[in-house]
């Protein structure tokens, strides 16, 4: 049964690109969030998607855009990237409505904005 | 959303109980009390959820007093492989998940 795989592993991109991260859900889930993790914090959310639809979003503006694929697939996407955009991308998936909240994570998409 | 307080970071010996507390004064009805453990370069993982008293699984047990304002979470016998980050969150189960800066554990032999 495979788990969350994401990719890619590791990637580097200059200012103002534009990149697209992948993630496959855990077998029989539905269900697909996102968080960016900056080197030494806490994952941050940036949204969840369901049924193809955004359902929750944190706190990232507009250049953080996501789908849902109707194999439960997802991708991320962020334009003109920022320094600043550098950070672990973590994939979490779960199932809807999810009696405990719990999630299962990739291992993540590292991304280098120089 | 509840926020939470963690130590930053402890360090205990190998074959040692290790409890780190969680504070969470204004935890909503709702809400639920969630543990995820996260090594360096891996996603977080899924320790233990509870609602209030004890709740205990293979691996940590979870003590949530009666006012549910704190949960400390015990892991028996450490082992270096222990050695992680521990995240504490609050909140209604399928609900964004908000994590923290969590507790950097680390276990010595």
């Amino acid at each position: 049964d495979a788990g969350v795989t994401q990719s890619p592993t590791h990637l580097i991109k200059t200012r103002g690109q534009q990149v697209t991260l992948r993630c496959s859900p855990k077998s029989g889930h539905d269900t697909v969030s996102w968080y960016q993790q900056a080197l030494g914090q806490g994952p941050q959310f940036i949204f969840q998607y369901y049924e193809e639809e955004e359902r929750q979003r944190g706190n990232f503006p507009d250049r953080f855009s996501g789908h849902q694929f109707p194999n439960y697939s997802s991708e991320l996407n962020v334009n003109a990237l920022l320094l600043g955009d550098s950070a672990l991308y973590l994939c979490a998936s779960s199932f809807w409505p999810s009696s405990t909240g719990e999630l299962f994570f990739g291992e993540g998409s590292r991304l280098t904005v120089l | 959303l509840a926020k939470t307080t963690q130590p930053i970071s402890m360090d205990s010996y190998e074959g040692q109980e290790v409890n780190i507390t969680c504070s969470h004064n204004n935890i909503a009805t709702n809400d639920y009390i969630t543990w995820y453990q996260q090594f360096p370069s891996q996603g977080p993982r899924f320790i233990i959820q509870g609602y209030k008293t004890k709740v205990t699984n293979e691996v940590a047990s979870l003590f949530i007093p009666a006012d549910r304002k704190s949960s400390t979470l015990s892991l028996p016998r450490v082992s270096l492989s222990d050695t992680a980050v521990y995240y504490c969150l609050v909140g209604e189960r399928g609900f964004k998940t908000i994590f923290g800066a969590g507790t950097r554990l680390f276990v010595k032999a």
